[in-house]
């Protein structure tokens, strides 16, 4: 089956500074990438997706990279701000199925 | 309009109990996902339905563990003599379109399951 290693497992930054969290998968017939946002206690909520046939996709301060011949997808957010402070988790989709495979999750402390 | 839903969002059961949770996806939604979240990891997949078919129950750890969604709508994770490895949050996930879309899964809040 799939798996997903996702690093760093902690990140604090300074607010302004820029964040970057990397995810390899197993699968080379995954074509899905979403990832989530989790504050504490709260539901995962999808901040940004990506499809296999596409290499970046940005919306305002965030953006993912897909590489697929090596098989790792980035999560970037510039200029940070106290509210992104967050669990954030990728995931990959198999292409066949449904269900999302999770990375283990990066802790995002940004620092005022 | 409202989201994924769950009940109850904290539950406490003595080792060896039955507990039921309940999931009440977005309206007219196809997929349905149960996911366990154990402290401080990433979700993981337990079981998918589309509509009231159950296509894929290979995450479930055990024959304790028993998911349903009759009506292809409201869905229930049913786990028999609980274990204190049970102890988790289970998430119940839900997307508009079957197999092969690429839907997001709206997620609901939880079920903060303590087995004592």
């Amino acid at each position: 089956g799939e798996n997903v290693e996702q690093h760093p497992s902690t990140l604090s930054v300074q607010e302004g500074d820029s964040a970057v969290i990397k995810c390899t998968y197993s699968d080379s017939a995954s074509n899905y990438f979403p990832w989530y946002k989790q504050e504490l206690g709260k539901r995962p909520q999808l901040i940004i997706d990506i499809r296999s046939n596409v290499g970046e996709k940005k919306d305002q301060r965030i953006a993912v990279t897909l590489n697929k011949t090596a098989k790792h997808f980035s999560l970037h957010i510039t200029e940070t701000q106290p509210e992104d402070s967050a669990v954030y988790f990728c995931a990959a989709r198999y292409n066949a199925g449904n269900m999302l495979t999770f990375g283990g999750g990066t802790r995002l402390m940004v620092k005022p | 309009g409202a989201g994924v839903s769950q009940s109850p969002r904290y539950k406490v059961a003595k080792r060896g109990q039955d507990v039921a949770l309940r999931c009440d996806p977005i309206s007219g939604h196809v997929s349905l996902f149960w996911y366990q979240q154990a402290l401080g990891q990433g979700p993981e997949f337990l079981t998918y339905f589309q509509n009231e078919a159950q296509l894929d129950k290979s995450g479930l750890p055990s024959d304790r563990f028993f998911a349903e969604r009759p009506e292809g709508s409201v869905s229930t994770l049913k786990i028999q003599r609980t274990q204190q490895e049970d102890s988790a949050v289970y998430l119940c996930a839900s997307s508009k379109t079957g197999t092969g879309g690429y839907n997001e899964q709206f997620f609901g809040p939880g079920t903060r399951l303590t087995v004592l």
